[in-house]
């Protein structure tokens, strides 16, 4: 199946510091992903949708201007959380789909747990 | 709207017992249903999934079954294993798009 790659998988940071995730997709080119976090014992939320060469599109609630998307090839997208704060510590989870095969699953990324010190 | 209704866990069960996760769904059009698996320490990963109502997704043991008239997508197990030990998601994805929209995931524990 088609691979979706994140990076970190795990990062510590201090408080006031920003921290870049990086989804990649290995095998096929990806014009939408998807950026989600997890809390403890909590589903996954959709925090926005990235799209390659435009402005991402954010869910209600979250902060755009905190949460910086970048989606600058079909590879690639970034999730930049600025001025990390303990209460952004979270699993960040990205996900992909294959273009053109309909109603298939998402492939998701291997997640990124963030804390913030 | 859209959303997926998952039963709470946590679950405990013994080696070798019958497992039954429910999820029911609200939907509009006719979603594409899932099972995400997510092991201690990783991402998810797709169990098994149904297109069409009536549809039955299987995969490793697990089965689940497309109802549209009760709009429900129930996982079950004959049999679970130690190893079957995880969270489990329902999931919904609509026809148009590629959102998905997540249950708040059941944790298993399934112990020897």
């Amino acid at each position: 199946g088609a691979v979706v790659s994140q990076h970190p998988s795990r990062v510590i940071c201090k408080s006031g510091t920003s921290v870049k995730i990086e989804c990649r997709s290995l095998d096929f080119q990806a014009t939408t992903m998807f950026w989600y976090r997890q809390f403890p014992k909590q589903s996954l939320m959709l925090m926005a949708t990235s799209n390659e060469g435009s402005k991402a599109t954010y869910e209600q609630g979250v902060e755009k201007d905190k949460f910086l998307i970048n989606h600058a090839s079909l590879t690639l997208s970034t999730l930049t959380v600025t001025s990390a704060h303990p209460e952004d510590s979270s699993f960040y989870i990205c996900s992909a789909n294959p273009p053109g095969q309909g109603n298939t699953e998402a492939f998701f990324g291997q997640g990124t747990r963030l804390t913030v010190v | 709207g859209n959303s997926v209704t998952q039963m709470e866990g946590p679950v405990t069960l013994s080696e070798e017992a019958f497992l039954t996760i429910n999820c029911t769904y609200t939907a509009t059009g006719y979603p594409s249903l899932f099972w995400y698996v997510q092991y201690p320490g990783e991402g998810l990963q797709l169990l098994l999934k149904a297109t069409k109502a009536d549809d039955k997704g299987s995969n490793k043991g697990f089965e689940a079954t497309y109802r549209k008239e009760t709009t429900s997508f129930h996982l079950e197990k004959g049999s679970v294993q130690v190893s079957d030990s995880a969270v489990y998601f329902c999931a919904l994805r609509k026809n148009t798009g590629n959102q998905f929209y997540f249950g708040t995931g059941t944790s298993l524990t399934v112990i020897p």
